[in-house]
């Protein structure tokens, strides 16, 4: 499987902007982008995934580069809610294989 | 609608016992996985199921691992011979199908938190 990286942590003051970034620059050309978050004591919820275009939803915004070996969530308004762990995932579009590879995450802590 | 449930939520064994950690899909999705997740790391991947049979029992770390979902519904993850190492929390989550891998979101339950003594 292709990997991702992300920072270890960021910090963001509440109502801000916050932008998580994730490098994968051996993304091959059928893999999705996935974003997945985790708030504490919870199972992993579903974010936004894109392939080339850059995605909205009510949740977040993904800005994809343009060679595809980096992407960044962007959260418009950070809430206390928001603070998670932030999982950036490559799925194969070909279904060849369908499980989800976390790494390590970026943990989001908002301050109030 | 009801989202995945797992049950119990936790659960303390002592070692060297057997124990069944049940997971509940969301109603008429046809795929179910299990993970587990160790502290300070991200879920890793044990089984997939595509209706009753297992697609994918690569991440299962040894033969004490056995997981069923015999009617195609709600799953069972088996451990034998139970060892401190395997306390961790075992996540299941569901899709409504395999569409191909790019956007058959998968839905997480809480989790069963397991604790060999």
């Amino acid at each position: 499987d292709a990997k991702t990286t992300q920072p270890n942590s960021m910090e963001s003051n509440e109502e801000e902007p916050v932008h998580l970034p994730c490098n994968h620059s051996t993304i091959s050309g059928t893999d999705y982008i996935h974003w997945y978050r985790q708030l504490p004591s919870q199972g992993p919820e579903y974010v936004i995934h894109g392939l080339t275009s850059n995605v909205n939803n009510r949740m977040a915004s993904l800005a994809i580069a343009e060679d595809r070996k980096s992407s960044t969530l962007i959260l418009h308004r950070a809430t206390l809610r928001d603070a998670a762990v932030y999982y950036c995932i490559l799925r194969d579009a070909t279904g060849a294989n369908s499980k989800l590879t976390f790494g390590k995450g970026i943990t989001l802590s908002v301050r109030p | 609608g009801a989202g995945v449930s797992q049950t119990p939520s936790n659960k303390v064994t002592e070692k060297g016992k057997y124990v069944e950690l049940r997971c509940d899909p969301i109603s008429g999705h046809t795929a179910l996985y299990w993970y587990r997740q160790s502290l300070g790391q991200g879920p890793e991947f044990l089984i997939y199921f595509q209706g009753t049979g297992a697609a994918d029992d690569s991440g299962l770390p040894n033969d004490r691992f056995f997981a069923v979902r015999p009617e195609g519904s709600v799953s069972t993850l088996k451990i034998q011979r139970t060892e401190r190492g395997d306390s961790a929390v075992y996540l299941c989550a569901s899709s409504l199908t395999f569409s191909g891998g790019s956007t058959d979101t998968q839905y997480f339950g809480p989790g069963t938190r397991l604790t060999v003594l």
